[in-house]
Protein backbone atom coordinates (compact mmCIF):
# COMPACT_ATOMS: atom_id res chain seq x y z
CA UNK A 1 0.00 0.00 0.00
CA UNK A 2 1.31 3.46 -0.42
CA UNK A 3 1.51 6.55 2.10
CA UNK A 4 2.54 9.53 2.26
CA UNK A 5 4.91 11.65 5.16
CA UNK A 6 4.95 15.11 4.40
CA UNK A 7 7.76 16.91 6.99
CA UNK A 8 6.16 19.81 9.30
CA UNK A 9 2.76 20.64 9.51
CA UNK A 10 3.26 24.26 9.34
CA UNK A 11 6.37 26.36 7.43
CA UNK A 12 7.39 29.99 7.65
CA UNK A 13 9.08 32.12 5.14
CA UNK A 14 10.06 35.64 4.48
CA UNK A 15 8.55 37.01 1.24
CA UNK A 16 11.38 36.64 -1.59
CA UNK A 17 13.13 33.25 0.47
CA UNK A 18 13.34 30.02 -0.89
CA UNK A 19 10.37 27.44 -0.46
CA UNK A 20 11.07 23.66 0.51
CA UNK A 21 7.99 21.96 1.10
CA UNK A 22 8.98 18.29 1.99
CA UNK A 23 7.26 14.80 0.94
CA UNK A 24 8.23 11.26 1.49
CA UNK A 25 6.49 8.37 0.02
CA UNK A 26 6.02 4.70 0.50
CA UNK A 27 5.26 2.19 -2.48
CA UNK A 28 5.94 -0.66 -3.30
CA UNK A 29 5.84 -0.36 -7.64
CA UNK A 30 7.16 2.70 -9.41
CA UNK A 31 4.88 5.66 -7.54
CA UNK A 32 2.76 8.66 -9.76
CA UNK A 33 3.58 11.80 -7.47
CA UNK A 34 1.85 14.85 -7.23
CA UNK A 35 1.38 18.15 -5.70
CA UNK A 36 -1.68 20.28 -4.82
CA UNK A 37 -2.15 23.86 -3.43
CA UNK A 38 -5.76 24.29 -1.42
CA UNK A 39 -6.40 27.93 -0.60
CA UNK A 40 -9.19 28.97 1.91
CA UNK A 41 -12.68 27.99 1.67
CA UNK A 42 -11.39 26.26 -2.10
CA UNK A 43 -10.67 23.00 -3.81
CA UNK A 44 -7.48 21.88 -4.45
CA UNK A 45 -5.69 22.63 -7.48
CA UNK A 46 -2.81 20.50 -8.67
CA UNK A 47 0.52 22.21 -8.75
CA UNK A 48 2.51 19.64 -10.95
CA UNK A 49 2.79 15.98 -11.30
CA UNK A 50 5.48 13.08 -11.82
CA UNK A 51 4.76 10.19 -13.96
CA UNK A 52 8.09 8.47 -16.09
CA UNK A 53 10.66 10.66 -17.39
CA UNK A 54 12.46 13.53 -16.66
CA UNK A 55 12.62 13.33 -12.41
CA UNK A 56 13.02 17.19 -12.08
CA UNK A 57 9.09 18.95 -13.22
CA UNK A 58 8.13 21.89 -13.26
CA UNK A 59 4.66 23.45 -12.28
CA UNK A 60 2.41 26.18 -12.11
CA UNK A 61 3.38 29.14 -10.17
CA UNK A 62 7.21 28.93 -10.38
CA UNK A 63 6.97 25.96 -8.50
CA UNK A 64 8.49 22.42 -9.25
CA UNK A 65 9.50 19.29 -7.75
CA UNK A 66 12.41 16.03 -8.03
CA UNK A 67 12.01 12.76 -7.85
CA UNK A 68 14.28 10.96 -6.01
CA UNK A 69 14.34 6.97 -6.00
CA UNK A 70 16.84 6.25 -4.07
CA UNK A 71 15.49 8.64 -0.94
CA UNK A 72 11.92 7.74 -1.40
CA UNK A 73 11.62 11.57 -1.68
CA UNK A 74 9.40 14.71 -3.83
CA UNK A 75 10.28 17.91 -2.00
CA UNK A 76 8.40 21.25 -3.49
CA UNK A 77 10.53 23.63 -3.88
CA UNK A 78 10.17 27.34 -5.45
CA UNK A 79 13.52 29.83 -5.27
CA UNK A 80 11.23 32.79 -4.33
CA UNK A 81 8.29 33.02 -1.96
CA UNK A 82 5.22 35.13 -2.84
CA UNK A 83 3.04 36.40 -0.32
CA UNK A 84 0.09 34.73 -2.75
CA UNK A 85 2.08 31.69 -1.73
CA UNK A 86 0.21 31.61 1.66
CA UNK A 87 -1.89 28.26 1.54
CA UNK A 88 -1.84 24.84 2.10
CA UNK A 89 -0.10 21.99 0.15
CA UNK A 90 -0.65 18.45 0.05
CA UNK A 91 1.38 15.51 -1.31
CA UNK A 92 0.00 12.71 -2.54
CA UNK A 93 1.09 9.06 -4.16
CA UNK A 94 -0.54 6.76 -6.76
CA UNK A 95 1.12 4.24 -8.89
CA UNK A 96 0.53 2.59 -12.37
CA UNK A 97 -1.09 -0.53 -10.70
CA UNK A 98 -4.25 1.66 -9.67
CA UNK A 99 -7.12 1.96 -12.27
CA UNK A 100 -9.08 3.27 -9.79
CA UNK A 101 -7.34 6.38 -9.62
CA UNK A 102 -6.99 6.26 -6.87
CA UNK A 103 -4.55 9.23 -4.89
CA UNK A 104 -3.15 8.83 -1.25
CA UNK A 105 -2.75 11.97 0.43
CA UNK A 106 -0.01 13.68 3.01
CA UNK A 107 -1.85 15.29 5.86
CA UNK A 108 -0.60 18.59 4.26
CA UNK A 109 1.39 21.69 5.48
CA UNK A 110 0.55 25.17 5.81
CA UNK A 111 2.56 27.58 3.94
CA UNK A 112 3.06 31.08 6.31
CA UNK A 113 4.93 33.95 3.55
CA UNK A 114 5.84 37.00 6.04
CA UNK A 115 6.15 40.64 4.37
CA UNK B 1 -12.66 21.67 -20.90
CA UNK B 2 -13.75 19.16 -18.02
CA UNK B 3 -15.76 20.99 -15.00
CA UNK B 4 -17.04 20.20 -11.56
CA UNK B 5 -19.45 21.71 -10.19
CA UNK B 6 -20.42 21.11 -6.34
CA UNK B 7 -22.98 23.07 -4.16
CA UNK B 8 -24.13 24.46 -2.22
CA UNK B 9 -20.94 26.22 -1.04
CA UNK B 10 -21.87 26.56 2.77
CA UNK B 11 -24.38 24.53 4.55
CA UNK B 12 -25.66 24.73 8.38
CA UNK B 13 -27.55 21.53 9.53
CA UNK B 14 -29.10 20.64 12.78
CA UNK B 15 -28.27 17.45 14.46
CA UNK B 16 -30.59 14.68 13.25
CA UNK B 17 -31.67 16.36 9.99
CA UNK B 18 -30.73 14.90 6.59
CA UNK B 19 -28.39 15.65 4.15
CA UNK B 20 -27.73 15.83 0.82
CA UNK B 21 -24.73 17.34 -1.38
CA UNK B 22 -25.04 17.44 -5.31
CA UNK B 23 -21.84 17.30 -7.68
CA UNK B 24 -21.63 16.93 -10.98
CA UNK B 25 -18.88 17.15 -13.89
CA UNK B 26 -19.08 18.47 -17.25
CA UNK B 27 -16.73 17.91 -20.69
CA UNK B 28 -16.15 13.84 -20.03
CA UNK B 29 -17.70 10.70 -19.80
CA UNK B 30 -17.48 7.80 -17.52
CA UNK B 31 -15.13 9.51 -15.35
CA UNK B 32 -13.79 8.18 -12.03
CA UNK B 33 -16.05 10.54 -8.81
CA UNK B 34 -14.65 10.71 -5.30
CA UNK B 35 -15.91 12.22 -2.31
CA UNK B 36 -13.75 13.11 0.63
CA UNK B 37 -13.81 15.00 3.92
CA UNK B 38 -11.58 17.39 5.16
CA UNK B 39 -11.55 17.94 8.93
CA UNK B 40 -9.33 20.40 10.25
CA UNK B 41 -5.60 18.99 10.84
CA UNK B 42 -6.39 15.97 9.55
CA UNK B 43 -5.78 15.63 6.00
CA UNK B 44 -8.31 14.55 3.24
CA UNK B 45 -9.88 11.25 3.63
CA UNK B 46 -11.69 9.71 1.34
CA UNK B 47 -15.26 8.39 1.79
CA UNK B 48 -16.60 6.98 -0.87
CA UNK B 49 -15.80 6.75 -4.80
CA UNK B 50 -17.54 5.34 -7.71
CA UNK B 51 -15.98 3.91 -11.14
CA UNK B 52 -19.64 3.47 -12.72
CA UNK B 53 -23.48 4.38 -12.70
CA UNK B 54 -24.74 2.75 -9.65
CA UNK B 55 -21.52 1.29 -8.28
CA UNK B 56 -20.45 2.77 -5.01
CA UNK B 57 -17.38 2.07 -2.78
CA UNK B 58 -16.96 2.80 0.63
CA UNK B 59 -13.74 3.54 1.85
CA UNK B 60 -15.28 4.08 6.28
CA UNK B 61 -18.02 3.09 7.66
CA UNK B 62 -20.29 5.92 8.97
CA UNK B 63 -23.54 7.83 8.48
CA UNK B 64 -23.07 8.59 5.25
CA UNK B 65 -23.80 7.07 1.68
CA UNK B 66 -23.30 7.98 -1.99
CA UNK B 67 -24.99 7.51 -5.60
CA UNK B 68 -24.25 7.87 -8.47
CA UNK B 69 -27.56 8.10 -10.69
CA UNK B 70 -26.21 9.62 -14.16
CA UNK B 71 -22.84 9.01 -15.10
CA UNK B 72 -21.67 12.54 -14.17
CA UNK B 73 -23.77 13.40 -10.83
CA UNK B 74 -22.96 12.26 -7.45
CA UNK B 75 -24.37 12.69 -4.45
CA UNK B 76 -23.27 12.20 -1.00
CA UNK B 77 -26.43 11.51 1.96
CA UNK B 78 -27.40 11.34 4.70
CA UNK B 79 -30.91 10.14 6.80
CA UNK B 80 -29.84 11.88 10.31
CA UNK B 81 -26.67 14.24 10.41
CA UNK B 82 -24.32 13.69 13.87
CA UNK B 83 -22.27 16.64 15.25
CA UNK B 84 -19.34 14.49 13.88
CA UNK B 85 -19.90 15.23 10.58
CA UNK B 86 -19.30 18.79 10.09
CA UNK B 87 -15.88 19.08 8.10
CA UNK B 88 -15.82 20.51 4.22
CA UNK B 89 -16.93 18.34 1.49
CA UNK B 90 -14.72 17.99 -1.57
CA UNK B 91 -16.07 15.91 -4.70
CA UNK B 92 -13.54 15.14 -7.46
CA UNK B 93 -13.35 13.24 -10.81
CA UNK B 94 -10.13 11.81 -12.64
CA UNK B 95 -9.66 9.94 -16.02
CA UNK B 96 -9.08 6.43 -13.74
CA UNK B 97 -5.59 5.29 -14.38
CA UNK B 98 -2.75 5.82 -12.11
CA UNK B 99 -1.23 8.78 -13.46
CA UNK B 100 -4.68 10.57 -13.92
CA UNK B 101 -4.89 13.79 -11.58
CA UNK B 102 -7.78 14.76 -9.42
CA UNK B 103 -9.66 17.68 -10.34
CA UNK B 104 -12.02 18.93 -7.48
CA UNK B 105 -14.78 20.94 -6.80
CA UNK B 106 -14.76 24.05 -4.59
CA UNK B 107 -15.98 22.19 -1.82
CA UNK B 108 -19.06 22.47 0.48
CA UNK B 109 -18.37 23.54 4.01
CA UNK B 110 -21.17 21.70 6.41
CA UNK B 111 -21.66 23.12 10.04
CA UNK B 112 -23.91 20.33 11.93
CA UNK B 113 -25.17 22.11 15.01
Amino acid sequence: AQSVTQLGSHVSVSEGALVLLRCNYSSSVPPYLFWYVQYPNQGLQLLLKYTTGATLVKGINGFEAEFKKSETSFHLTKPSAHMSDAAEYFCAVSDEGSTLGRLYFGRGTQLTVWP
Amino acid sequence: SQTIHQWPATLVQPVGSPLSLECTVEGTSNPNLYWYRQAAGRGLQLLFYSVGIGQISSEVPQNLSASRPQDRQFILSSKKLLLSDSGFYLCAWSGGTGNSPLHFGNGTRLTVT
